[in-house]
């Protein structure tokens, strides 16, 4: 059963660019968080998805950023015209339904130059 | 608003000691708590959980313990080894049957220990 996979580990953008994100989770997780990790700082909550539902969106920033979990296919965060501070590592983590511990994947690290 | 604490930025340790890692949250509504691990590059690791029914959790060299009534909880590493040597996360959620966004993970700031050998 493979974990929960992220590609590309590694994203460079220019300013004003978009960065797509992607976020396979592990067989049979219905459930899809995405989480921002800035330098010397911890896991910052971003969105929390189900299936073709937006659960929680309360650390999204309001503009630019946007996010999806379709019937079929992966989770993808959408950040349209990056700027620098946006320079992160992105991960994403699923769970089971009525489970609470949540699986993370390797992570994306996105560079805006 | 930071509703989980990890008062200790960084932690070292003598190989073969005990780590004891500390966690504080606010939110009386988390009822299940988690410690996850991560080195640098890589994701964090699902290492031990605990719900609120509990006081105390066993996994072979790691035990998380939870104080309720003073909402702290800590991860014991026994005895420590080099190899645990990364940053250490405590997170909490609502239970996953009171559904919605309660069942949001939220992370404190981490705390980086050090097993010196």
């Amino acid at each position: 059963n493979a974990g929960v996979m992220q590609n590309p580990r590694h994203l460079v953008r220019r300013r004003g660019q978009e960065a797509r994100l992607r976020c396979s989770p592990m067989k049979g997780h219905s459930h899809v968080y995405w989480y921002r990790q800035l330098p010397e700082e911890g896991l910052k909550f971003m969105v929390y998805l189900q299936k073709e539902n937006i659960i929680d969106e309360s650390g999204m920033p309001k503009e630019r950023f946007s996010a999806e979990f379709p019937k079929e296919g992966p989770s993808i965060l959408r950040i349209q015209q990056v700027v620098r501070g946006d320079s992160a590592a992105y991960f994403c983590a699923s769970r089971e339904l009525y489970d609470t511990e949540a699986f993370f994947g390797q992570g994306t690290r996105l560079t805006v130059v | 608003d930071q509703q989980v604490k990890q008062n200790s930025p960084s932690l070292s340790v003598q190989e073969g000691r005990i780590s004891i890692l500390n966690c504080d949250y606010t939110n009386s509504m988390f009822d299940y708590f988690l410690w996850y691990k991560k080195y640098p590059a890589e994701g964090p690791t699902f290492l031990i959980s605990i719900s609120s029914i509990k006081d105390k959790n066993e996994d072979g060299r790691f035990t998380v313990f939870l104080n309720k009534s003073a909402k702290h909880l800590s991860l014991h590493i026994v005895p420590s080894q080099p190899g645990d040597s990364a940053v250490y996360f405590c997170a909490a959620s609502g239970m996953a049957s009171r559904g919605g966004s309660n069942y949001k993970l939220t992370f404190g700031k981490g705390t980086l220990l050090t097993v010196n050998p």
